[in-house]
Parts: C-alpha cells; structure tokens; sequence
C-alpha cells in the first residue's frame, strides 16, 4: 500500500466548478504539504498544514489528523488553475525527508 | 519566487559518461536536496544536505553522489550514467527543517536523457 495516496488521478472541469483533491496518507506526521506543478514543469509549494484549514484565495486546504485526510478545494476554477497538484508528507516525525502522492491532474476548460 | 537556478535545463548524454547537475541558490538556506520525477512515481529524493559538506542520502540514492562545498551550491553527479536515470531532476531549498513546517522552493528541473 503506497504511504501516500491521492486521488482522482485524473480531473477536468469547467470553469466556475468547484474542485475537490483528495489525499490519504498512512503514515504519522507532523504536516502535510500541497504543492502546484505547472504546466511547464515548475513546482510551487501552496500550502504546509497541520490541522484545521488554510485558505489562500481561491484555494482552501483541509486536514483530519484523525482520519489521516486532507482535501485541496479550488472555488470558482479557472483554466489557470490546470496543473498538477500533488500532496506529500514526512514519514516519521523526526526526519528531513518528504513522500510524496503521484499528483492529480486537473484540466480546466473555458 | 525564491532564487533557485538548475543547470543545466536539458541534457542528453551517452551511457556510461559522468553527468553532473548544478543548484545554485541566493536565499541562503541550510538544507537543499535532489529530487528525481518519473513517471507513474511521486518525487523521489536521492540526495539532500543540511549544511556545508553534511549530506546525505534518500530513497533512491544508489548511482548518485553530491557535494555541498558552499551554503550556495549543490552538486549532484552521476557518475557512470544509465538508461534508468534519464529522469527530470529537481533541485529544492528550505530555510529549516521540513519538520519543522518550513515550506520547500523548487528549481525549475533539468530534464535529463541517457542514451
């Protein structure tokens, strides 16, 4: 069982929806991370979260430590927002190192 | 955008040549690592560094070694190149430890074949 899961793999949408990424993680950590890949290849760190919910415009993320959870919502989506959004975690609570989920592709069309 | 600069963006390289990568960042951050993207896989780290010539490796470090001679640089050098470790790499910086909730910043990747 991969230690970080993400899903759907793969998303479109038209512009206006509202988007829902889903992270599952198996591992105890400390924070978990989203990140942004762009088209182009560039990564983008979006959010570290521990608990609750962080919003940053149009992006909210949310985490259940609990459930070993988090989603990355995008509210009024918009083609700019197509990428891939990945999530990752530490594995332990005492280390430098990150796993990371196989991203979700979104595609959104005008 | 944080000052992270790859070199070089593209390469492509026979089988058995040393390859060697470059991170150079103008942030003055203590931990840099290398990072290879294939396909069907998350990021995998090879390598990282938490100061001047403290290093060491990550999940996928076999085939790979790196140098830190200064806070500013981060080489990463096949030293023998095979076809598997044609790849993208990327380069990325904190400030502290990823523990300690310290965001990472991206190069933008060098894309790397082996032929």
């Amino acid at each position: 069982k991969n230690e970080v899961e993400q899903s759907p793999q793969n998303l479109t949408a038209q512009e206006g929806e509202f988007i829902t990424i889903n992270c599952s993680y198996s591992v105890g950590i400390s924070a978990l991370h989203w990140l942004q890949q762009h088209p182009g290849g560039g990564i983008v760190s979006l959010f570290m979260l521990s608990s609750g919910k962080k919003k940053h415009g149009r992006l909210i993320a949310t985490i259940n430590i609990q459930e070993k959870h988090s989603s990355l919502h995008i509210t009024a989506s918009h083609p700019r927002d197509s990428a891939v959004y990945i999530c990752a975690v530490p594995p332990t609570y005492n280390t430098d190192k990150l796993i990371f989920g196989t991203g979700t592709r979104l595609q959104v069309f005008p | 955008d944080a000052g992270i600069t790859q070199s070089p963006r593209h390469k492509v390289t026979e089988t058995g040549t040393p390859v060697t990568l470059r991170c150079h960042q103008t942030e003055n951050h203590r931990y840099m690592y290398w990072y290879r993207q294939d396909p069907g896989h998350g990021l995998r780290l090879i390598h990282y560094s938490y100061g001047v010539k403290d290093t060491d490796k990550g999940e996928v470090s076999d085939g790979y070694s790196v140098s830190r001679s200064k806070t500013e640089d981060f080489l990463l050098t096949l030293e023998s190149a095979t076809s598997s470790q044609t790849s993208v790499y990327f380069c990325a910086i904190s400030e502290r430890r990823i523990i300690g909730n310290s965001p990472l910043h991206f190069g933008n990747g060098t894309r790397l074949t082996v032929t």
